[in-house]
């Protein structure tokens, strides 16, 4: 199994919402990031977890939540959103050597969120 | 922040001819690897090169790296309408390795 998958494909929430994004993959990746893509733009890195820790947070704001409760699974947690967060959130996955990201990385599909 | 530049920000070709796309970057790398992106979906890596290679070809795709000049170039051969997409470079970075910095993209557009 070489997909990423990610879930759900389309969400849309409210500033007052809590609501979760999900990523899985099975390939024993143990890097694991989390992006965000706005229309026309490049993805921008949020967060990186190693070995199921976060290692990176791109002074993402607290209001996005990350978790990573097993090698296999990424979850973003959503409270209290602006519309400026409105974009495709993109998950990815990497194999690691000495601790570093080895490779290319495997991008799932995305979610698109929308805040009203 | 972003590093790296892409250039064109748009292309648009006939079908069955060559398209390149180029890419800059400002701070020394480990690789750099070529994504594509159709419309709204997930990234696929399409290729990637160390730092200490020049040259690599898939299939219809060649890459070059020319760390001296800091750029790199992608030539899709042939193209054909599936080839439409947004084709992103991204570096892994020397310092800060875990982080995957992406250029701007080129939106190329196959015209049958």
């Amino acid at each position: 199994d070489t997909e990423v998958t990610q879930t759900p494909k389309h969400l849309v929430m409210g500033m007052t919402n809590k609501k979760s994004l999900k990523c899985e993959q099975h390939m024993g990746h143990r890097a694991m990031y989390w992006y965000k893509q706005k229309a026309k733009k490049p993805p921008e890195l949020m967060f990186v977890y190693s070995y199921e820790k976060l290692s990176i947070n791109e002074s993402v704001p607290s209001r996005f939540s990350p978790e990573c409760p097993n090698s296999s699974l990424l979850n973003l947690h959503l409270h209290a959103l602006q519309p400026e967060d409105s974009a495709l959130y993109l998950c990815a996955s990497s194999q690691v050597r000495a601790g570093l990201p080895k490779g290319d990385r495997f991008f799932g599909p995305g979610t698109r969120l929308t805040v009203l | 922040s972003q590093q790296g530049e892409e250039d064109p920000q748009a292309l648009s070709i006939q079908e069955g001819e060559n398209a390149t796309m180029n890419c800059s970057y400002k701070t020394s790398i480990n690789n750099l690897q070529w994504y594509r992106q159709n419309s709204g979906r997930g990234l696929v890596h399409l290729i990637l090169i160390r730092s200490n290679e020049r040259e690599k070809h898939s299939g219809r795709l060649r890459v070059t790296l020319d760390t001296s000049k800091k750029s790199s170039s992608l030539l899709i051969t042939a193209s054909r309408a599936a080839d439409t997409a947004s084709y992103f470079c991204a570096t892994d970075l020397i310092q800060g390795a875990q982080k995957l910095v992406f250029g701007q993209g080129t939106r190329l557009t196959i015209n049958p």
